[in-house]
């Protein structure tokens, strides 16, 4: 099983449309979880941490389902420049026993007008 | 400058080629790492160093050799690579306290392309 795993789309929803990605995760004792964006051919870019007890930022909320392992991106009335890739990112384990970020492969965007 | 900077931003090498890349963070961040971004898969950790000591090496091959002179600036020294090693290469730092975990600021990258 990947560490970190995400539906690697695309999907493509028109503009105004609610869209949602999720993401399971292998490593239980993870602790941090992020989600980032990346623009075709740029580097990636911190979009919101996820918080145990869900957080929103303006039309994007993330949630953490401990229990299940999964977290969850929702973006409500996308916009066109909501096209991207968006990267799930997990604290995991290395081979040395020490933690460092682990990244998805990436859910495509695709937003039309 | 702010942030984290990367050069070149484009690199063509040659596979008997010696090259390096630079990047500098201006964050006051502790940590600085290498990540590899190869088509269509996810972005592999590299290279981590903390405090300026490399902490972890994740089984890259020693064509490829980390510089960390200082907390603010890394370096990836690079010879007689592999055309699969043409990859978007990045640069990013982070303020790290105990086991990790604090998000990841990144640079633009260095696309590579070995010939």
């Amino acid at each position: 099983r990947k560490e970190v795993e995400q539906d690697p789309g695309p999907f493509n929803v028109p503009e105004g449309a609610t869209v949602a990605f999720n993401c399971t995760y292998s490593n239980s004792a993870s602790q941090s979880f992020f989600w980032y964006r990346q623009d075709c051919r740029k580097e990636p870019k911190l979009l919101m941490s996820v918080y145990s007890s869900g957080n929103e930022d303006g039309r994007f909320t993330a949630q953490l389902n401990r229990a299940s392992q999964y977290i969850s991106l929702l973006i409500r009335d996308s916009k066109l420049s909501d096209s991207a890739t968006y990267l799930c990112v997990v604290n995991g384990n290395l081979d040395t026993g020490r933690r460092a970020l682990t990244f998805g492969s990436g859910t495509r965007l695709q937003v039309q007008p | 400058e702010t942030g984290v900077t990367q050069t070149p931003r484009h690199l063509v090498m040659g596979m008997t080629n010696k090259k390096s890349l630079k990047c500098e963070q201006h964050l006051g961040h502790n940590a600085m790492y290498w990540y590899k971004q190869s088509a269509k898969k996810p972005l592999e950790l590299m290279f981590v160093y903390n405090f300026k000591e490399q902490t972890e090496n994740n089984s890259v091959p020693s064509r490829f050799s980390p510089e960390c002179p200082n907390s603010s600036h890394l370096f990836l020294h690079l010879h007689t690579l592999q055309p699969e090693d043409s990859a978007l290469y990045l640069c990013a730092s982070s303020q790290v306290g105990g086991q990790g975990g604090s998000p990841l600021h990144f640079g633009n990258g260095t696309r590579l392309t070995v010939t």
